[in-house]
């Protein structure tokens, strides 16, 4: 069975910072891969997506992931983060063969400091 | 304006009663799910639908129930035989694997917390 792993259950980054959440997979294939960012209490907004080609990816908000096979990880970026990137962070996994169903990683809650 | 609304957005049972979360897609996907959200565990797959009137077990459907009679809804009963019911409940959608093929994405809902009394 495929899994997703975030290492990190929070981060703490000051405004202005840069910021990388983790995220590695196990998945026989060739994974699709995906983040996605909860606000509190609301649902989640997909940042951006890998299916296959070029593996660095870019998404929304200025939000940047990289692929890297040969270590089943799937890392989020952002250079410089805002006040209003505090949020919790999901990595996940599609299983094609499964009716497209996704293998979510346990979040990873980001605070912004001033 | 297109979207998937959940409803209601808090939702309280009482001990040995069915509740009723809906879902509604407007923008004519053909495939609906259901998770659930526990704190520190992610979201997990209770059931999915590839198509009206079909639907199949996701890793958690124990205690729940659903159908699927029309495209645009996707109701999901919380049993009482779901003895922990507690969790914020996530319905999404997607275009389906027929007419996007296997490289889907997944729009979600803006959830439904479920509370026990």
């Amino acid at each position: 069975a495929q899994s997703v792993t975030q290492p990190d259950i929070h981060i703490t980054v000051s405004e202005g910072a840069s910021l990388e959440l983790r995220c590695n997979y196990s998945y026989g294939a060739t994974p699709y891969l995906f983040w996605y960012v909860q606000s509190p209490g609301q649902g989640l907004q997909l940042l951006l997506k890998y299916f296959s080609g070029d593996t660095l990816v870019q998404g929304i908000k200025g939000f940047e992931a990289e692929f890297k096979r040969s270590q089943s990880s799937f890392n989020l970026r952002k250079p410089s983060v805002h006040w209003s990137d505090a949020a919790e962070y999901f990595c996940a996994v599609g299983e094609p063969a499964a009716g497209n169903k996704l293998t979510f990683g346990g979040g990873t809650r980001v605070l912004v400091k001033p | 304006d297109g979207g998937i609304t959940q409803s209601p957005k808090y939702l309280f049972r009482k001990e040995g009663q069915n509740v009723t979360l809906s879902c509604e897609q407007n923008l004519n996907h053909d495939a609906m799910y259901w998770y659930r959200q526990d704190p520190g565990q992610g979201l997990r797959l209770i059931y999915y639908s590839q198509i009206v009137n079909d639907f199949q077990k996701g890793d958690i459907a124990e205690g729940y129930s659903v159908s699927r009679e029309k495209k645009e809804s996707f109701p999901l009963t919380v049993t009482s035989a779901q003895k922990n019911p507690t969790a914020f409940y996530l319905c999404a959608s997607s275009i389906g694997i027929k007419r996007e093929g296997l490289r889907e994405t997944q729009y979600f809902g803006p959830g439904t917390r479920l509370l026990v009394l």
